[in-house]
C-alpha cells in the first residue's frame, strides 16, 4: 500500500542552524511528492513538489528537496532556519488512480525554532 | 493570487445533526478534493471529484457522506448525521488537473461535534 513515513515527530532547531526533514514513501510508480507547511491555524501551503526531471527541486522560503529514487526518499532542506519556520511539515505523495490524483501525507513533523 | 476558499471557518453541531461545509475552489480548476485532519493526526484523503462525478472515495468516505458542486462555483461536503469522531478539520483542495498538479488548500472548517 502507498505511504508516507516522517520518522521525526518533532525537531527542535536554533535559529540559523541548517534543516532536514526526513521523509520516505512506498509507492510502486514514478512518485509525484509534495513538501507542505501548516502554521497553526492555518490550512497547508505548498513548499515543493517533485514531478521530474532535476531531482534537486527548489521551493518557496529558502526550502529545497532532493529525491532519491534509490533510498525512497525526499528529505526537505533548509541552510538557515529562521524563527518564522516554526510550523509542521508534511510530506506527501501523489497517487494517480482513474485520471485523478489523491495525495497521501505523512504523520507530519513539528518544526520548533530556538532563538 | 487565486485562493481556495472556505466557509464557516468553525463550526459547532449536535451529535445527529447535518453540517454542510463549503468550498470556493480556484475558478479554472477541474478536480476538487475533500480532506481532513482529525486534531494530532495526519491529513487524510476523503473524495476527488471531477466532470460533476466521484473520481475516487477512501475508506471514511461513507454513506453519511456526500459532495456536490451546485453551481459553477460552490464545492460541497455534506455530513448527514454527524458523529462524534467526525470532529476534525476539513480541508477542500482544487488543482488544475493533470496529475502532478499542486493541490492548492483552503483554510480549513474546524468542525466540532457534541
Amino acid at each position: 500500500a502507498q505511504s508516507v513515513t516522517q520518522p521525526d515527530i518533532h525537531i527542535t532547531v536554533s535559529e540559523g542552524a541548517s534543516l532536514e526533514l526526513r521523509c520516505n514513501y512506498s509507492y510502486g510508480a514514478t512518485p509525484y511528492l509534495f513538501w507542505y507547511v501548516q502554521s497553526p491555524g492555518q490550512g497547508l501551503q505548498l513548499l515543493l513538489k517533485y514531478f521530474s526531471g532535476d531531482t534537486l527541486v527548489q521551493g518557496i522560503k529558502g526550502f529545497e528537496a532532493e529525491f532519491k529514487r534509490s533510498q525512497s526518499s525526499f528529505n526537505l532542506r533548509k541552510p538557515s532556519v529562521h524563527w518564522s519556520d516554526a510550523a509542521e511539515y508534511f510530506c506527501a505523495v501523489g497517487i494517480t488512480q482513474g485520471g485523478s490524483e489523491k495525495l497521501v501525507f505523512g504523520k507530519g513533523t513539528k518544526l520548533t525554532v530556538n532563538p | 493570487e487565486p485562493e481556495v476558499t472556505q466557509t464557516p471557518s468553525h463550526q459547532v453541531t449536535q451529535m445527529g445533526q447535518e453540517v454542510i461545509l463549503r468550498c470556493v475552489p480556484i475558478s479554472n480548476h477541474l478536480y476538487f478534493y475533500w480532506y481532513r485532519q482529525i486534531l494530532g493526526q495526519k491529513v487524510e484523503f476523503l473524495v476527488s471529484f471531477y466532470n460533476n462525478e466521484i473520481s475516487e472515495k477512501s475508506e471514511i468516505f461513507d454513506d453519511q457522506f456526500s459532495v456536490e458542486r451546485p453551481d459553477g462555483s460552490n464545492f460541497t461536503l455534506k455530513i448527514r448525521s454527524t458523529k462524534l469522531e467526525d470532529s476534525a478539520m476539513y480541508f477542500c483542495a482544487s488543482s488544475p488537473g493533470q496529475p502532478g498538479e499542486t493541490q492548492y488548500f483552503g483554510p480549513g472548517t474546524r468542525l466540532l461535534v457534541l
